[in-house]
């Protein structure tokens, strides 16, 4: 059963654009949302992570946006650069499910000089 | 710091043999879980060790196990390898314990070819 949604598979965008990835979740016990971002032959680097207490966390270019109710959250990649160039996946954990992280299905990002 | 280190990047295998590959942990950190990443896929959470006691199982059969050891490093062993095994292997470290969910930071993997 795939528990964390996400959209879309791919995503071309063009240097300076926005990157939009979103995420949905169906189970109500996750409690930390991270997302990761990973470079062919490495293994996945996190980026940047919320928890269900805010609605939106920014670190440099990267914002999550998070919508409890809805149970949504997304990824906002601002100016994008070639150097985002990569699949990023979101995930989702609870403290109950003994921190196992739930990925979901990856979204390859393409930002064009 | 030294962060996640995986051993061997790279290993080729047959049908019905085993595997074992291996995993530093990041300094400090006293938990480490492992996922099983096919192409074009999501990581898959196979299981997780805390304090050298398995701490969580994913939908994994019984030949994939793992062992935690005193200085928090860790291998993952399947038995009677299948084709479908195929995959890139993650190890990720973590600080658990009283103090809740804590981030995970992933190796590069150990990319597992069965023939």
């Amino acid at each position: 059963q795939q528990q964390v949604k996400q959209s879309p598979q791919s995503l071309i965008v063009q240097k300076g654009g926005i990157s939009i990835i979103n995420c949905a979740y169906e189970n109500t016990a996750f409690d930390y949302f991270p997302w990761y971002q990973q470079f062919p032959g490495k293994g996945p680097a996190l980026l940047i992570a919320i928890r269900p207490d805010v609605s939106e966390k920014k670190e440099g270019r990267f914002t999550i946006s998070f919508n409890k109710s809805a149970k949504q959250f997304s990824l906002h990649i601002m100016d994008s650069q070639p150097g985002d160039s990569a699949t990023y996946f979101c995930a989702a954990i609870s403290e109950t499910s003994g921190s196992r992280l739930t990925f979901g299905e990856g979204t390859q990002l393409t930002v064009n000089p | 710091e030294t962060g996640v280190t995986q051993s061997p990047t790279h290993l080729i295998k047959t049908r019905g043999q085993q595997v074992t590959l291996r995993c530093s942990s990041q300094s400090g950190h006293n938990t480490v879980s492992w996922y099983q990443q096919a192409l074009g896929q999501g990581p898959q959470f196979i299981f997780q060790y805390y304090r050298e006691e398995e701490n969580g199982r994913g939908n994994f059969p019984p030949r994939f196990s793992g062992l935690q050891f005193p200085n928090y490093s860790s291998e993952l062993n399947v038995n009677a390898l299948e084709l479908d095994d195929s995959a890139l292997y993650l190890c990720a470290s973590s600080l658990g314990g009283a103090e809740g969910n804590q981030p995970q930071h992933f190796g590069d993997g150990t990319r597992l070819s069965i023939l």
